[in-house]
């Protein structure tokens, strides 16, 4: 079946630092791209939706300027947590749709911010 | 706006009973999916049964099978024979039917099950 990987599945970075998740879908083309943020004990939060080619739309609350989404290829969008603090620190996880039938969840990356 | 909501924290069923997980949802849109998925300890997203709001039968996937009211816009997850391996948080999920684009997937805030021995 399709597949989604997410890299890195943890990373620990230092304050003030940026850091980038990978989420590559790895046996079809992933018109569109979602990112969701979930902290302990509670529900996904949907961060923004990509779609190749073009920006991606944030929801509302969520900093652009400090999640960067790039979905530059059919196959790889990555989110870059732009100089990190330690309440960034959670489990960032993407999803991934080729015809809008489907969707696909990666693995899910750890992030820890000290 | 679309909201999913689920009223139960906490479940708890003993090893080859059956539970039955609520969820209510709230949407203008005619067309739509209804999901439930199930979170281990490795956070893994795993679907567990879909279903379109267009089909009247209720879906079902071997052990799990989905109460769909519509019109009550209510959409409930029943467990038999519950097995150790089911313990997990399970979230329902609601998403928009648009034709030939992925739309959002909105979640409930998840009812952690426990199977007890």
């Amino acid at each position: 079946g399709a597949v989604v990987s997410q890299h890195p599945s943890r990373v620990i970075c230092k304050s003030g630092t940026s850091v980038k998740i990978e989420c590559r879908s790895l046996d079809f083309q992933a018109t569109t791209m979602f990112w969701y943020r979930q902290f302990p004990k509670q529900s996904l939060m949907l961060m923004a939706t990509s779609n190749e080619g073009s920006k991606a739309t944030y929801e509302q609350g969520v900093e652009k300027d400090k999640f960067l989404i790039n979905h530059a290829s059919l196959t790889l969008s990555t989110l870059t947590v732009t100089s990190a603090h330690p309440e960034d620190s959670s489990f960032y996880i993407c999803s991934a749709s080729s015809t809008g039938n489907t969707i696909y969840f990666g693995e899910g990356s750890w992030l820890t911010v000290v | 706006a679309q909201t999913v909501t689920q009223s139960q924290p906490e479940m708890s069923v003993q090893e080859a009973e059956t539970v039955t997980l609520s969820c209510t949802y709230d949407t203008s849109e005619s067309d739509y999916y209804l999901f439930w998925y199930k979170q281990p300890p490795s956070r893994q997203m795993i679907l567990v049964i879909r279903q379109e709001a267009y089909k009247q039968q209720n879906a079902t996937e071997n052990r799990f099978s989905v109460n769909f009211q519509k019109a009550a816009k209510s959409f409930s997850l029943k467990i038999s024979d519950s097995q150790l391996g089911d313990a997990a948080m399970y979230f329902c999920a609601y998403r928009r039917d648009l034709t030939g684009t992925a739309s959002k997937l909105t979640f409930g805030t998840g009812t952690r099950l426990q199977v007890t021995l």
